[in-house]
This record gives structure tokens, C-alpha cells and sequence, in this order.
């Protein structure tokens, strides 16, 4: 059984920039979850795709948005990068649109500059 | 809104000695409930879940957790820690039939061999 895979591991953007972050989804799992966690902090709840549509977002500004593909694959994209954005990037995976038990990948480290 | 909270930020402990960890939630509701650990380096990883039933639930690596209702916690324990036991323990919430989990801050623990 192949987990929850994160790309690119670790990512330096310039404010103002662009980024786009990649999921692969625990194989047998249709939902993705995506999260932010800051230095210290937990995660915090960005949004959920469950079958290629967004599910439930969190308290997260629209530059934060996603997709999820037909493989249940899912991208967070991030617009107009602030300061504040560089954080670990997690995503985990779960099955159905009641969130049980989620599986996370390793996570992303975006740094922003 | 829900919330979490995690009163212990840092704990420090010698091997073979017992630990306890709080954790509060605010929600009047039914609830599920995790603990999840993160080693240095390594991903989030489901420690137990409580969903129901015995309020004593035994996790992996000999944690356990128990949920009182009636304060609103579900506090996690281990009678004796292991130099291996050092990582970062995140409390989370989640209401049934809902997309979002709530995290806590985290409580890092070091053991000292």
C-alpha cells in the first residue's frame, strides 16, 4: 500500500510570486486534505477535495486555492506569496467525506524570501 | 468555534518515567478524538482515535488516552517513556460527519536517556 506522497520536499519562493504544491493520495483514498502548519504551531485546516470538488475550506484567503484530479491527486496553489505563507505544507488523505482517520504525507517546507 | 488546547508546551522527562499530556477541546457536541505524533523529521502519524465506547483507548507504542466527557478532555499516557518516545504530540478534533479536524498546538516532548 503506497502512502501519501508531498512534491517538492522543500521550495524557496520570493514574495509576490507563485507556487503550486502536489498530493498523491493514499492509494483506495478519494478525499484530500490540505493544511498549514507554521513553526510552533499545529495544523491549521486550509480545505478538503472529495471527488474533484472542494468540500470545506478553512479561514484561508481565496490566493489559496487547489484541485483535485480524476486519480484523487491534488495540487494547493498559493497566489501572490506573503511572508507569513512559509510554513510546512501538509496533505492527508482519507476516504469518504466524513473525515475519520486521515493519513499525512511528509509535508512541503515553502520558504518565503 | 471549536477549539483545542494543549497546556503543556514543552515537557522534559528522564527514561522510565511516566507522562501525561492534557489536551481540552471546547465543542458541546459528540466528538472524535486523535492523538498524533511527529518524530524529528518524520510526517504526522495517527498515535489512537477515540470514536465511541470505552473511553480508555490504547494506542501503539503503549500510549493510551482517556476521554472524560464530562471536562472535556482526552489526555494522553504512558507509564514509562523511552529516549525514542522524543517527538512532538498534536491533540485534534473532529465533528462527525464534518471535513474539518482541529489541531493543537503541540506539545514537544524530550526524554532524557
Amino acid at each position: 500500500e503506497t502512502g501519501v506522497t508531498q512534491s517538492p520536499t522543500h521550495l524557496i519562493k520570493t514574495r509576490g510570486q507563485q507556487v503550486t504544491l502536489r498530493c498523491s493520495s493514499q492509494s483506495g483514498h478519494n478525499t484530500v486534505s490540505w493544511y498549514q502548519q507554521a513553526l510552533g504551531q499545529g495544523p491549521q485546516f486550509i480545505f478538503q477535495y472529495y471527488r474533484e470538488e472542494e468540500n470545506g475550506r478553512g479561514n484561508f484567503p481565496p490566493r489559496f486555492s487547489g484541485l483535485q484530479f480524476p486519480n484523487y491527486s491534488s495540487e494547493l496553489n498559493v497566489n501572490a506569496l506573503e511572508l507569513d505563507d512559509s510554513a510546512l505544507y501538509l496533505c492527508a488523505s482519507s476516504t469518504g467525506q466524513k473525515t475519520y482517520e486521515q493519513y499525512f504525507g511528509p509535508g512541503t517546507r515553502l520558504t518565503v524570501t | 468555534a471549536q477549539s483545542v488546547s494543549q497546556h503543556n508546551h514543552h515537557v522534559i522527562l528522564s527514561e522510565a518515567a511516566s507522562l501525561e499530556l492534557g489536551c481540552n477541546y471546547s465543542y458541546g457536541g459528540t466528538v472524535n478524538l486523535f492523538w498524533y505524533v511527529q518524530y524529528p523529521g518524520q510526517h504526522l502519524q495517527l498515535l489512537l482515535k477515540y470514536f465511541s465506547g470505552d473511553p480508555l483507548v490504547k494506542g501503539i507504542k503503549g500510549f493510551e488516552a482517556e476521554f472524560i466527557k464530562s471536562k472535556f478532555s482526552f489526555n494522553l499516557r504512558k507509564p514509562s517513556v523511552q529516549w525514542s518516545d522524543t517527538a512532538e504530540y498534536f491533540c485534534a478534533v473532529n465533528v462527525p460527519g464534518t471535513y474539518k479536524y482541529i489541531f493543537g498546538t503541540g506539545t514537544r516532548l524530550k526524554v532524557l536517556a
